[in-house]
């Protein structure tokens, strides 16, 4: 089955700086690939997403970027805020489930 | 609803006990996937159903699990003679369109924190 691996598991960073997670995967048919953020206790919240035909997706200050040769992708934070404070998950899709990462615990410290 | 609602929010039953989680996804949403979060993890797939077809259950843990979501809608998980190692954060998720999770947002509920004693 397919197998994903995150890392960081933790990242601790300046307010107005960037953060990168990385994410691979081992299996190539996997064509879908969300990103989501959790506070504690809440629900995860799908904040970007790109498929296997696309190399790179922005949204304001967030960015994903995909390798499918490789079999890895990352999420870029740019400028930093407080309230980007949470755990982010990345996942694979492909088949009838998502598989998602272990997650990074992202602090951003003023 | 304007999203994914699950109920309860906190349930706590003592080993050995039977459990029913409930889960109403975003109104015409296709799709509907249950995934289990222990602490400090990444959400793990249970089982998805298209309609009230359950087209995948190769994630549920054991035959004491059962999902069911008969008229299309609210799905309920059940599991029987809990055991502690069922605590857990059970989360529900549904997508618009069929085909699992192929090129389709899920969009998730808060969750049903279980505490088995």
């Amino acid at each position: 089955g397919e197998n994903v691996e995150q890392h960081p598991s933790t990242l601790s960073v300046q307010e107005g700086d960037s953060a990168v997670i990385k994410c691979t995967y081992s299996d190539s048919a996997s064509n879908y690939f969300p990103w989501y953020k959790q506070e504690l206790g809440k629900r995860p919240q799908l904040i970007i997403d790109i498929r296997s035909n696309v190399g790179e997706k922005k949204d304001q200050r967030i960015a994903v970027t995909l390798n499918k040769t490789a079999k890895h992708f990352s999420l870029h934070i740019t400028e930093t805020q407080p309230e980007d404070s949470a755990v982010y998950f990345c996942a694979t899709g492909g088949g009838n489930k998502l598989t998602f990462g272990t997650g990074t615990q992202l602090k951003v410290e003023l | 609803g304007a999203g994914v609602s699950q109920s309860p929010r906190y349930k706590v039953a003592k080993r050995g006990q039977d459990v029913a989680l409930r889960c109403d996804p975003i109104s015409g949403h296709v799709s509907l996937f249950w995934y289990q979060q222990a602490l400090g993890q990444g959400p793990e797939f249970l089982t998805y159903f298209q309609n009230e077809a359950q087209l995948d259950k190769s994630g549920l843990p054991s035959d004491r699990f059962f999902a069911e979501r008969p008229e299309g809608s609210v799905s309920t998980l059940k599991i029987q003679r809990t055991q502690q190692e069922d605590s857990a954060v059970y989360l529900c998720a549904s997508s618009l369109g069929a085909g699992g999770s192929s090129n389709q947002p899920q969009h998730f509920g808060d969750g049903t924190r279980l505490s088995i004693l």
